[in-house]
Protein backbone atom coordinates (compact mmCIF):
# COMPACT_ATOMS: atom_id res chain seq x y z
CA UNK A 1 0.00 0.00 0.00
CA UNK A 2 1.14 3.11 -1.00
CA UNK A 3 0.22 5.21 2.22
CA UNK A 4 -1.87 8.72 1.55
CA UNK A 5 -0.28 10.16 -0.98
CA UNK A 6 0.26 14.31 -1.24
CA UNK A 7 1.02 16.62 -3.83
CA UNK A 8 2.84 19.23 -4.01
CA UNK A 9 5.38 18.74 -1.40
CA UNK A 10 6.38 22.19 -1.60
CA UNK A 11 4.45 25.44 -2.80
CA UNK A 12 5.79 28.66 -2.75
CA UNK A 13 3.27 31.66 -4.18
CA UNK A 14 2.84 35.22 -3.69
CA UNK A 15 -0.33 36.60 -1.97
CA UNK A 16 -3.55 36.84 -4.06
CA UNK A 17 -2.63 33.66 -5.89
CA UNK A 18 -4.64 30.52 -5.91
CA UNK A 19 -3.30 27.22 -4.42
CA UNK A 20 -5.09 23.92 -4.97
CA UNK A 21 -3.36 21.11 -2.54
CA UNK A 22 -4.52 17.76 -3.52
CA UNK A 23 -4.52 14.29 -1.34
CA UNK A 24 -4.86 10.46 -2.38
CA UNK A 25 -6.26 8.56 0.44
CA UNK A 26 -5.18 4.76 1.15
CA UNK A 27 -7.84 2.51 -0.66
CA UNK A 28 -10.54 1.17 1.61
CA UNK A 29 -10.64 4.12 4.19
CA UNK A 30 -13.86 5.51 4.22
CA UNK A 31 -12.67 9.40 6.03
CA UNK A 32 -10.55 12.26 5.20
CA UNK A 33 -9.19 14.74 7.30
CA UNK A 34 -7.17 18.14 6.38
CA UNK A 35 -5.07 19.60 8.68
CA UNK A 36 -3.07 22.42 9.22
CA UNK A 37 0.25 22.60 11.10
CA UNK A 38 1.99 25.80 12.27
CA UNK A 39 4.16 26.15 15.33
CA UNK A 40 2.20 28.56 17.19
CA UNK A 41 -1.39 26.95 16.65
CA UNK A 42 -0.09 23.14 16.51
CA UNK A 43 -1.93 21.21 14.57
CA UNK A 44 -5.49 22.26 13.44
CA UNK A 45 -8.39 19.87 11.64
CA UNK A 46 -9.76 22.31 9.41
CA UNK A 47 -12.54 19.72 7.77
CA UNK A 48 -12.91 16.04 7.36
CA UNK A 49 -14.98 13.66 4.88
CA UNK A 50 -17.19 10.80 5.32
CA UNK A 51 -18.00 8.68 2.53
CA UNK A 52 -16.90 11.89 0.13
CA UNK A 53 -19.46 13.95 2.52
CA UNK A 54 -18.31 16.62 4.26
CA UNK A 55 -19.20 16.18 7.50
CA UNK A 56 -17.47 19.12 9.55
CA UNK A 57 -15.71 22.33 8.20
CA UNK A 58 -16.43 24.49 11.31
CA UNK A 59 -11.56 24.50 11.06
CA UNK A 60 -12.13 25.99 8.18
CA UNK A 61 -10.71 29.37 9.06
CA UNK A 62 -11.95 31.50 6.17
CA UNK A 63 -14.61 31.32 3.38
CA UNK A 64 -10.77 31.27 1.26
CA UNK A 65 -10.70 27.70 2.11
CA UNK A 66 -13.00 25.07 0.40
CA UNK A 67 -12.19 21.63 0.31
CA UNK A 68 -13.85 18.66 -2.04
CA UNK A 69 -13.97 15.06 -2.40
CA UNK A 70 -15.36 14.43 -5.69
CA UNK A 71 -14.64 10.51 -5.14
CA UNK A 72 -12.85 8.26 -2.93
CA UNK A 73 -9.65 8.43 -4.43
CA UNK A 74 -9.13 12.03 -4.56
CA UNK A 75 -9.46 15.29 -2.15
CA UNK A 76 -8.53 19.05 -2.60
CA UNK A 77 -8.20 21.43 -0.56
CA UNK A 78 -8.15 25.34 -2.18
CA UNK A 79 -7.29 28.45 -0.81
CA UNK A 80 -8.34 31.35 -3.00
CA UNK A 81 -6.94 34.02 -2.75
CA UNK A 82 -4.03 33.27 -0.89
CA UNK A 83 -2.12 35.55 2.28
CA UNK A 84 1.16 35.11 3.90
CA UNK A 85 -1.00 33.92 7.38
CA UNK A 86 -1.89 30.54 5.38
CA UNK A 87 1.58 29.53 5.45
CA UNK A 88 1.88 26.85 6.88
CA UNK A 89 2.29 22.75 6.28
CA UNK A 90 -0.92 20.81 5.34
CA UNK A 91 -1.88 17.53 5.59
CA UNK A 92 -4.14 15.13 4.50
CA UNK A 93 -5.09 11.75 6.81
CA UNK A 94 -6.74 8.87 5.92
CA UNK A 95 -8.92 6.49 8.05
CA UNK A 96 -12.01 3.88 8.61
CA UNK A 97 -14.19 5.54 11.25
CA UNK A 98 -16.76 3.42 12.34
CA UNK A 99 -17.94 1.88 15.70
CA UNK A 100 -14.34 2.37 16.96
CA UNK A 101 -12.46 5.04 16.30
CA UNK A 102 -9.46 3.77 14.18
CA UNK A 103 -5.56 5.28 13.90
CA UNK A 104 -5.51 7.98 11.25
CA UNK A 105 -2.63 7.80 8.51
CA UNK A 106 -0.88 10.86 7.34
CA UNK A 107 0.93 11.76 4.04
CA UNK A 108 3.84 14.07 4.46
CA UNK A 109 2.38 17.48 3.44
CA UNK A 110 2.45 20.18 1.88
CA UNK A 111 4.42 23.01 2.97
CA UNK A 112 3.21 26.10 1.40
CA UNK A 113 4.93 29.30 1.62
CA UNK A 114 2.93 32.30 0.79
CA UNK A 115 5.12 35.85 -0.12
CA UNK B 1 -10.80 22.58 20.47
CA UNK B 2 -7.84 20.75 21.37
CA UNK B 3 -8.34 18.37 24.41
CA UNK B 4 -4.94 16.40 24.96
CA UNK B 5 -2.31 18.26 26.29
CA UNK B 6 1.35 16.85 26.56
CA UNK B 7 3.89 17.17 29.06
CA UNK B 8 6.46 18.35 28.80
CA UNK B 9 7.00 20.85 25.73
CA UNK B 10 10.39 19.71 25.50
CA UNK B 11 12.61 16.92 26.53
CA UNK B 12 15.81 15.81 26.04
CA UNK B 13 17.82 13.10 26.97
CA UNK B 14 20.82 11.15 26.67
CA UNK B 15 20.71 8.13 24.29
CA UNK B 16 20.20 4.81 26.66
CA UNK B 17 17.81 6.80 29.28
CA UNK B 18 14.12 6.43 29.29
CA UNK B 19 11.93 9.10 28.12
CA UNK B 20 8.37 9.61 29.54
CA UNK B 21 5.71 11.84 28.00
CA UNK B 22 2.58 12.69 29.82
CA UNK B 23 -0.86 13.48 28.15
CA UNK B 24 -3.90 14.81 30.00
CA UNK B 25 -7.01 15.32 28.46
CA UNK B 26 -10.75 16.72 29.62
CA UNK B 27 -13.52 14.69 28.55
CA UNK B 28 -14.08 10.77 28.62
CA UNK B 29 -12.66 8.70 25.43
CA UNK B 30 -13.21 5.89 23.87
CA UNK B 31 -9.27 5.42 23.35
CA UNK B 32 -5.90 7.15 23.13
CA UNK B 33 -3.56 6.91 20.48
CA UNK B 34 0.23 8.16 20.47
CA UNK B 35 1.66 9.19 17.38
CA UNK B 36 5.45 10.64 16.24
CA UNK B 37 6.28 12.92 13.74
CA UNK B 38 9.59 13.04 12.46
CA UNK B 39 10.94 16.33 10.67
CA UNK B 40 9.56 16.86 7.74
CA UNK B 41 7.40 14.74 7.74
CA UNK B 42 3.27 12.99 8.25
CA UNK B 43 2.66 11.74 11.73
CA UNK B 44 3.18 7.83 12.13
CA UNK B 45 0.71 5.90 14.74
CA UNK B 46 2.29 4.33 17.17
CA UNK B 47 0.11 2.51 19.86
CA UNK B 48 -3.78 3.08 20.71
CA UNK B 49 -5.42 1.82 23.98
CA UNK B 50 -8.39 1.42 24.87
CA UNK B 51 -10.88 3.27 27.22
CA UNK B 52 -10.97 0.12 29.49
CA UNK B 53 -6.97 -0.98 29.03
CA UNK B 54 -4.56 0.23 32.19
CA UNK B 55 -1.62 -0.69 29.87
CA UNK B 56 -0.10 -1.87 27.19
CA UNK B 57 3.26 -2.36 25.12
CA UNK B 58 4.62 -2.41 21.60
CA UNK B 59 8.68 -2.90 21.52
CA UNK B 60 10.21 -0.28 23.85
CA UNK B 61 7.00 1.40 24.00
CA UNK B 62 4.43 1.59 27.21
CA UNK B 63 1.84 3.33 27.24
CA UNK B 64 -0.38 3.58 30.48
CA UNK B 65 -4.30 5.31 31.06
CA UNK B 66 -5.57 6.18 34.04
CA UNK B 67 -9.38 7.23 32.95
CA UNK B 68 -9.78 8.20 36.69
CA UNK B 69 -7.41 11.23 36.23
CA UNK B 70 -7.69 11.65 32.54
CA UNK B 71 -4.49 10.71 31.89
CA UNK B 72 -1.82 8.30 29.50
CA UNK B 73 1.79 8.31 29.54
CA UNK B 74 4.09 6.95 27.05
CA UNK B 75 7.71 5.57 28.37
CA UNK B 76 10.47 4.95 25.35
CA UNK B 77 13.00 2.56 26.88
CA UNK B 78 16.60 2.67 26.20
CA UNK B 79 15.91 5.23 23.59
CA UNK B 80 18.31 6.14 20.69
CA UNK B 81 19.06 8.85 18.49
CA UNK B 82 16.54 7.73 15.79
CA UNK B 83 13.81 8.10 18.64
CA UNK B 84 14.06 11.87 18.10
CA UNK B 85 11.06 13.53 17.05
CA UNK B 86 7.86 15.06 18.46
CA UNK B 87 5.52 12.69 19.94
CA UNK B 88 1.38 13.76 20.44
CA UNK B 89 -1.39 11.83 22.14
CA UNK B 90 -4.76 12.31 20.68
CA UNK B 91 -8.13 11.12 21.87
CA UNK B 92 -11.30 9.46 20.53
CA UNK B 93 -14.28 9.70 21.23
CA UNK B 94 -17.27 7.37 20.56
CA UNK B 95 -18.45 6.52 16.79
CA UNK B 96 -17.40 8.86 13.93
CA UNK B 97 -16.27 11.64 15.88
CA UNK B 98 -12.61 12.87 14.38
CA UNK B 99 -9.28 12.65 16.38
CA UNK B 100 -8.13 15.48 19.11
CA UNK B 101 -4.86 16.02 19.23
CA UNK B 102 -2.52 17.72 21.59
CA UNK B 103 0.02 19.93 20.91
CA UNK B 104 3.02 17.39 21.34
CA UNK B 105 6.20 16.61 23.51
CA UNK B 106 9.24 17.64 21.62
CA UNK B 107 11.87 14.58 22.32
CA UNK B 108 15.69 14.69 21.27
CA UNK B 109 17.85 11.95 22.05
CA UNK B 110 21.36 12.89 22.16
CA UNK B 111 24.11 10.39 21.12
Amino acid sequence: DAGVIQSPRHEVTEMGQEVTLRCKPISGHNSLFWYRQTMMRGLELLIYFNNNVPIDDSGMPEDRFSAKMPNASFSTLKIQPSEPRDSAVYFCASSFLGGDNQPQHFGDGTRLSIL
Amino acid sequence: SQQGEEDPQALSIQEGENATMNCSYKTSINNLQWYRQNSGRGLVHLILIRSNEREKHSGRLRVTLDTSKKSSSLLITASRAADTASYFCATAGSGNTPLVFGKGTRLSVIA
